[in-house]
């Protein structure tokens, strides 16, 4: 089945390292995202891909990086210099021009210890 | 500024018992409106995409309906399952990206 696979579902981190999270998809999907949930409110845009190779940055980018090496794969990276880390985060994708809307991942809750 | 304002914050139903999630909005340019349902600990699940005012959407108790200004999701009848959070999302002309509300937190008791 075709899907959006996030790995792993809980994630822990010391505070001054650097973690990265997964997203794979086979969908063929060509735009990939990162959103930030907090508790209680909606999701915010980290980073987006329309294409292998370019990303843009969405509203909240900094401390964030991704890279977009291959179609399937848009890992996220979160670092030391995200003061707020602890949140849960949410990889999407969709065609093209995503007006059927996006397709989500189970999400990765990720805790800062 | 473009944004997407959701209310209740919370509603809490009697099975049976219908009602009306609203989503209002301000973008420059209406591409699409998404709405999504969200169980705990999970990624939203697409419910509908509307594109112009007046389209109307249904699945099941579930009907979306769109104006100029806004959005509703009509729930007739509920269920315990249709418990959930129902997040919705709006996409401009302008720019391939969605903006987000905060989401309505249904709770439906048998």
């Amino acid at each position: 089945d075709g899907g959006i696979t996030q790995s792993p579902k809980y994630l822990f981190r010391k505070e001054g390292q650097n973690v990265t999270l997964s997203c794979e998809q086979n969908l063929n999907h060509d735009a990939m995202y990162w959103y930030r949930q907090d508790p209680g409110q909606g999701l915010r845009l980290i980073y987006y891909s329309q294409i292998v190779n370019d990303f843009q940055k969405g509203d909240i980018a900094e401390g964030y990086s991704v890279s977009r090496e291959k179609k399937e794969s848009f890992p996220l990276t979160v670092t030391s210099a995200q003061k707020n880390p602890t949140a849960f985060y949410h990889c999407a994708s969709s065609m093209g021009a995503s007006l059927y809307g996006y397709t989500f991942g189970s999400g990765t809750r990720l805790t800062v210890v | 500024e473009d944004q997407v304002t959701q209310s209740p914050e919370a509603l809490r139903l009697q099975e049976g018992e219908s009602s009306s999630l609203n989503c209002s909005y301000t973008v420059s340019g209406l591409r699409g409106l998404f709405w999504y349902r969200q169980d705990p600990g999970k990624g939203p699940e697409f419910l509908f995409t509307l594109y112009s005012a007046g389209e109307e959407k249904e699945k099941e108790r579930l009907k979306a309906t769109l104006t100029k200004k806004e959005s509703f999701l009509h729930i007739t009848a509920p269920k315990p399952e249709d418990s959930a959070t129902y997040l919705c999302a709006v996409q401009a002309y302008n720019f391939n990206k969605f903006y987000f509300g905060s989401g309505t937190k249904l709770n439906v008791k048998p």
